[in-house]
């Protein structure tokens, strides 16, 4: 069983639908929960960073953690085109900067 | 955000050459670096973590005498991949962190071995 798990997709929506994003993980230590977005070719961009559990929102985006069942979630409203990518949980300990990573959800947003 | 490049974007090289990627954090000091490698469709690998002016500490399987890592200054990171072979082709990405825990990636280096 893997540390992180993601589901690759792809998620196909139309444009403007709510968007939900998961990853389960094992590791109870893990503290600090990240999203990533990665365009084709690209290096991956910090989207949302959350330490422990609770809620986080940025704009259309929305993270949550719930350690109790080791799942986090990436909500994204209003969905548009230009937020088709693939879309990275990582999470770690936090004391050694090690990130364990998911596979990545292709999401496909059509217009 | 901070902001971390990378160069050169993309290479092309022949099977038995070395290759040096840069990673610079431009605004910020990034005490520790990290080095991914990337296959299509797939997630993004660690293969090694320096801290600068200390030698990386490579992930299982990844050998260190190929993939040279040199860290040495706050801002500059280096991966040098040594006789490199069509199996080295890959997406190359780093990151650096500075002092919270947060890392910032560099847009990735696209490297092929002919």
């Amino acid at each position: 069983q893997k540390e992180v798990e993601q589901d690759p997709g792809p998620l196909s929506v139309p444009e403007g639908a709510i968007v939900s994003l998961n990853c389960t993980y094992s590791n109870s230590a893990f503290q600090y929960f990240m999203w990533y977005r990665q365009y084709s070719r690209k290096g991956p961009e910090l989207l949302m960073y959350t330490y422990s559990s609770g809620n986080k929102e940025d704009g259309r985006f929305t993270a949550q953690v719930d350690k109790s069942s080791k799942y986090i979630s990436l909500f994204i409203r209003d969905s548009q085109p230009s937020d088709s990518a693939t879309y990275l949980c990582a999470m770690s300990a936090g004391s050694n900067y090690q990130l364990i990573w998911g596979a990545g959800t292709k999401l496909i947003i059509k217009p | 955000g901070a902001v971390v490049s990378q160069h050169p974007s993309w290479v092309i090289c022949k099977s038995g050459t070395s290759v040096k990627i840069e990673c610079r954090s431009l605004d910020f000091q990034a005490t520790t670096m990290f080095w991914y490698r990337q296959f299509p469709k797939q997630s993004l690998m660690l293969m090694a973590t320096s801290n600068e002016g200390s030698k990386a500490t490579y992930e299982q399987g990844v050998e260190k005498d190929k993939f040279l890592i040199n860290h040495a200054s706050l801002t500059l990171s280096t991966l040098t991949v040594t006789s490199a072979h069509p199996e080295d082709s890959s997406f190359y990405i780093c990151s650096a962190a500075g002092i919270s825990n947060e890392q910032f990636f560099g847009p990735g280096t696209r490297l092929t071995v002919l």
